[in-house]
């Protein structure tokens, strides 16, 4: 069965750091994209960043709202996806979810594996 | 960055009912578009990418089309499991933005 699952989240106070996993199985982990994506109480859904694959030098993509703050790494040896989160403010609190990009092509790269969510509160 | 804007942000329906979801960009997407279901609690699904192209065991009830700046996300005939919140998600250029999503409630 092919399935995502985030581990992670927590509370943390402004200006804390955190790091979320995303531990991959039933696919060949390392042959995809992978993405992360937000959801904040009462919002819609926000992409947050992508890494890509070893063949396009796992090169990254972050919104404006995170850039500079998080960062998205891999490790393929472990079917696992990482988001380090740094400066941590009140308004990353979010449910962050890690998603499968099926395709590399522009207009392809969905997302169609989604993982269950795990939960990131920034209060003091 | 580009902008999806969907309307309406809430819409109200029966089961059996014929409803349509637009989703407009900002600049041109060709058919860079997906679509998704989100339900309380749950993981956003796929319905649709390419626009119009409907994902493996997703109810044909379900379809997409448009190109360009307009899309639209129907549901032929509304069932009770289909009342959800729904995005539209714009695959052209970075950041991957989504529209603000509509949410489809029980009349």
């Amino acid at each position: 069965e092919v399935q995502l699952v985030e581990s992670g989240g927590g509370l943390v106070q402004p200006g804390g750091s955190l790091r979320l996993s995303c531990e991959a199985s039933g696919f060949t982990f390392s042959d995809h994209y992978m993405d992360w994506v937000r959801r904040a109480p009462g919002k819609g859904l926000e992409w947050v960043g992508r890494t890509r694959k070893k063949a396009n030098s796992y090169t990254t993509e972050y919104a404006a709202s995170v850039r500079g703050r998080f960062t998205i790494s891999r490790d393929d040896s472990k079917s696992s996806l990482y988001l380090q989160m740094n400066s941590l403010k009140t308004e990353d609190t979010a449910v962050y979810y890690c998603a499968r990009v099926r395709g590399v092509l522009v207009g392809s790269d969905y997302m169609d594996v989604w993982g269950e969510g795990t939960t990131v509160t920034v209060s003091s | 960055d580009i902008q999806l804007t969907q309307s309406p942000s809430f819409l109200s329906a029966s089961v059996g009912d014929r409803v349509t979801i637009t989703c407009r960009a900002s600049q041109g997407i060709s058919s860079d578009l997906a679509w998704y279901q989100q339900k309380p609690g749950k993981a956003p699904k796929l319905l649709i990418y390419a626009a119009s192209t409907l994902q493996t065991g997703v109810p044909s009830r379900f379809s997409g089309s448009g190109s360009g700046t307009e899309f639209t996300l129907t549901i032929s005939s509304l069932q009770p499991e289909d009342f959800a919140t729904y995005y539209c998600q714009q695959l052209n250029s970075y950041p991957r933005t989504f529209g603000q999503g509509t949410k489809l409630e029980i009349k």
